[in-house]
């Protein structure tokens, strides 16, 4: 079965601490995205990935990174520069950018701060 | 990026049908409305996209007037499990600008 998975479910993070979510995809998907939804709230989005060894900042990119080094990978690292990292974190992919194209998306991570 | 208005929450009877009307004055030629769902601790999940007039899937129904300054979500004879967060989103057919997920309208289904 094609789709997204994301791991782990929840993470706990020190603070000052880097923490790494993991996003893989078997779709074949050209695009990736990530992004951040607070309790209540819509979702909000923090790097988007194109295609391999590219990615762009969305609205909320600080304090945040990530890396495409293969098609199938997108993680992205919450740093210690992230004051508020406490958040439910989701990872998307869609053949293509563009808003025309689904997006796919795993069942999230849940980050929260000890 | 055209912006999109929904209602915060709506509550409905198993088995009625269910409109949830979006707001886009200001979408764009090549704009696509798209609708997800989101049901708690997981991602959204696709459902619908039209450009205009009606589309109609195995799920939903989404009317486009001509206009295509509002669409209706039409979910046929609810129940308790389409009890979920729905989001409308518009955007560029093409191009690069990022999609926006507003706060949906929470739809709560009562038996």
């Amino acid at each position: 079965d094609g789709g997204i998975t994301q791991s782990p479910k929840y993470l706990f993070r020190k603070e000052g601490q880097n923490v790494t979510l993991s996003c893989e995809q078997n779709l074949n998907h050209d695009a990736m995205y990530w992004y951040r939804q607070d309790p209540g709230q819509g979702l909000r989005l923090i790097y988007y990935s194109q295609i391999v060894n590219d990615f762009q900042k969305g609205d909320i990119a600080e304090g945040y990174s990530v890396s495409r080094e293969k098609k199938e990978s997108f993680p992205l690292t919450v740093t210690s520069a992230q004051k508020n990292p406490t958040a439910f974190y989701l990872c998307a992919s869609s053949v293509y950018r563009g808003s025309n194209q689904p997006q796919h998306f795993g069942d999230g991570t849940r980050l929260s701060i000890l | 990026l055209a912006k999109t208005t929904q209602p915060i929450s709506m509550d409905s009877y198993e088995g009625q049908e269910v409109n949830i009307t979006c707001s886009h004055n200001n979408i764009a030629t090549n704009d696509y409305i798209t609708w997800y769902q989101q049901f708690p601790s997981q991602g959204p999940r696709f459902i619908i996209q039209g450009y205009k007039t009606k589309v109609t899937n195995e799920v939903a129904s989404l009317f486009i007037p001509a206009d295509r300054k509002s669409s209706t979500l039409s979910l046929p004879r609810v129940s308790l499990s389409d009890t979920a967060v729905y989001y409308c989103l518009v955007g560029p057919g093409s191009g690069n600008t990022p999609l926006v997920f507003g706060k949906g309208t929470r739809l709560s289904v009562i038996a």
